[in-house]
């Protein structure tokens, strides 16, 4: 089986751009979550998805927004990107519609620098 | 905020040695998780205990769960360069859905 894979890997953008990162779970796997890892503030829960609907929510400002596709494939869209969303962003997808009852299992993650 | 704080931050041990890390949370939780991480790159799971169970082995790892001290450890025996990793512990607080909450991470050097 295929592992998550996450799109792009590395990524550079300038102040007050968008981007949008893609994350493509195992397959049969309906979870989706994401994570953003930073030196100074570690990982922190952004949202998760299962079966299109956002099930939980992170304590990110309305700037980060996610979707859920039919097929399992999720995506993140920050907007008006700021210096301090430099980051590894990470997606993890889970068998199940409950993550931390299931392992989840992490993709490489997308290395976002903002300029 | 984080739920979990791992202690110690950096560990650095020889080789062949054991390496304990704890792991402390503030709110009653359904389970706890530990993860590997090798420098920047995705996590990987290590194993999950529940908050009924006390003690899980998993090949060369063993977690322990005190819910009364609301804190787990991480042993790893036997440690092997490869071991050199961040590791993180992670929870889901009885209330609420599946939120995920990492701890801080330990990073773990092992010295050949």
């Amino acid at each position: 089986k295929a592992g998550v894979t996450q799109t792009p890997r590395y990524l550079i953008k300038t102040r007050g751009q968008q981007v949008t990162l893609s994350c493509s779970p195992i397959s049969g796997h309906r979870s989706v979550s994401w994570y953003q890892q930073t030196p100074g503030q570690g990982l922190q829960f952004l949202f998760e998805y299962f079966s299109e609907t956002q099930r939980n929510k992170g304590n990110f400002p309305g700037r980060f927004s996610g979707r859920q596709f039919s097929n399992s494939r999720s995506e993140m869209n920050v907007s008006t990107l700021e210096l301090g969303d430099s980051a590894l962003y990470l997606c993890a997808s889970s068998l199940a519609g409950v993550p931390s009852s299931y392992e989840q299992y992490f993709g490489p993650g997308t290395r976002l620098t903002v300029t | 905020s984080q739920q979990g704080e791992e202690d110690p931050q950096a560990l650095s041990i020889q080789e062949g040695e054991n390496a304990t890390m704890n792991c402390s949370y503030k709110t009653s939780i359904n389970n706890l998780q530990w993860y590997r991480q090798n420098s920047g790159r995705g996590l990987v799971h290590l194993i999950l205990i529940r908050s009924n169970e006390r003690e899980k082995h998993s090949g060369r790892l063993r977690v322990t769960l005190d819910t009364s001290k609301k804190s787990s450890s991480l042993l790893i025996t036997a440690s092997r360069a490869a071991d050199t990793a961040s590791y993180f512990c992670a929870t889901e607080g009885v209330r609420g859905a599946s939120k995920i909450i990492f701890g801080s991470g330990t990073r773990l050097s092992i010295r050949p």
